[in-house]
């Protein structure tokens, strides 16, 4: 069974901090996504990414193969980043289907 | 450019009544179109994929149904709604190996 689990649920950072999310996956993926979810539930894509690291502005996403793991960093974190941040894998080929982390509520004080 | 319409935004439904939920999307032809549900307290689960016209794959077993009468429009319906299937729902797109898009959203809820 194919399965994400991310760590931890709940996150809580003063502004500034650096972040790290986690997450593991069970068999092997082709493409491992971020997502953030806005508070009013709209989501957006962060990162895909096979392997190595991806950097976009003050997020970092990393993923070791071997390991089956992947995490996602933000760098001087601000209260414009308090979201949940979803991990989620992708199998199934070219369908791209993905499978979710439940994700991680971060909040970011100021 | 291309974009992605869901609606409605937000939906109370009575217990038993049916549902149609729309997305469309412009600017890309032949996409893979995707319909998620977001339950309380639980991760996104994907409930149906196409990745043609007239070709719907479902994962989960439900009272749910997807059609995809046009290449760039997906359909989620019901005949008769269950408290269970209160939830937020998302339609995303994506072409071979690009990330998926996702529309806004759906927030139902079941009286």
């Amino acid at each position: 069974k194919n399965e994400v689990e991310q760590s931890p649920q709940n996150l809580t950072a003063q502004e500034g901090e650096f972040i790290t999310i986690n997450c593991s996956y069970s068999v092997g993926i082709s493409a491992l996504h971020w997502l953030q979810q806005h508070p009013g539930g709209g989501i957006v894509s962060l990162f895909m990414l096979s392997s190595g690291k991806k950097k976009h502005g003050r997020l970092i996403a990393t993923i070791n193969i071997q390991e089956k793991h992947s995490s996602l960093h933000i760098t001087a974190s601000h209260p414009r980043d308090s979201a949940v941040y979803i991990c989620a894998g992708e199998y199934g080929g070219s369908q791209g289907n993905l499978i979710f982390g439940k994700g991680t509520k971060l909040s970011v004080k100021p | 450019s291309q974009t992605i319409h869901q609606w409605p935004a937000t939906l109370v439904q009575p217990v038993g009544s049916p549902l149609s939920l729309e997305c469309t999307v412009e600017g890309t032809s032949n996409p893979n179109l995707y319909w998620y549900r977001q339950a309380a307290g639980r991760g996104l689960q994907l409930l149906f994929y196409s990745v043609g016209i007239g070709q719907i794959s479902s994962e989960v077993p439900q009272n749910l149904s997807a059609s995809r009468p046009q290449d760039r429009q997906f359909i989620l319906s019901s005949k008769k709604l269950l408290l269970s299937d209160s939830g937020f729902y998302l339609c995303a797109w994506s072409t071979s190996n690009q990330p998926q898009h996702f529309g806004d959203g759906t927030r139902l809820s079941i009286l």
